[in-house]
């Protein structure tokens, strides 16, 4: 069974610029999330999917960042204008349903640099 | 609001010794546990998780945990460490309001010494 594929793995950016990240979730997984993880931290949630629907993006700063899971299956984050402190991992994850018990697997992430 | 709290930053340990990473959480209402371990350059991995029952959970690769609602606590624990277990620890927790939504602690790092 295929995992959680993200891409790309890096990307490096000069502030200001326009970025955009995309995922994958496991087949069959209605539930996607994107986190933030800067370093040295553990990852903090910034948006959840039940299918197309988001339905916790409270901690996404909605006036640079968007994102978006059309049909219900991949999703692409994306950061319009990237600043100097959104350089951090993006990590996706999925999980068959958004119940709290419901384990949830994630991809490699995306290592963003903002110079 | 839930919160976790990783009480080591770093863990340093010998090759097959043993292993204990603490981790603390608050909650105002009933909770489920988990560790994840992330090695580097790679998304996070489950090792175990508590949703009720017996206290004492057991996961991958030998690692165990055990749920202290008294204290609050869902150590990790490991008889025997191999090099390969060199990697960052999360602890995280869920609340039993069925949003799915994960609180991380910090991380801890464990480096185990040949």
């Amino acid at each position: 069974e295929a995992g959680v594929v993200q891409s790309p793995r890096y990307k490096i950016i000069e502030k200001k610029q326009p970025v955009a990240f995309w995922c994958n979730p496991i087949s069959g997984h209605n539930t996607l999330y994107w986190y933030l993880q800067n370093l040295g931290q553990g990852p903090e949630l910034l948006i959840r999917y039940e299918n197309e629907e988001a339905v916790d993006d409270s901690q996404l700063p909605k006036d640079r960042f968007s994102a978006e899971r059309l049909k219900g299956v991949d999703s692409t984050l994306k950061i319009q204008p990237a600043e100097l402190g959104d350089s951090a991992v993006y990590l996706c994850a999925s999980s068959f349903d958004s119940y709290s018990t419901d384990t949830q697997y994630f991809g490699p992430g995306t290592r963003l640099t903002v110079l | 609001a839930q919160s976790v709290t990783q009480l080591d930053s770093q863990v340093p340990v010998f090759e097959e010794a043993p292993v204990e990473l603490r981790c603390n959480y608050s909650s105002s209402v009933s909770v489920y546990l988990f560790w994840y371990v992330q090695y580097p350059n790679q998304g996070l991995q489950l090792l175990l998780k508590y949703l009720s029952g017996s206290t004492l959970v057991k996961g991958i690769n030998g690692f165990e945990a055990e749920f202290n609602k008294s204290q609050t606590s869902f150590h990790l624990r490991k008889p025997s460490v191999h090099i390969s277990d060199t990697a960052e620890y999360f602890c995280a927790v869920s609340g039993s309001s069925n949003t799915g939504k994960l609180i991380f602690g910090q991380g801890t790092t464990l480096q185990v010494k040949p």
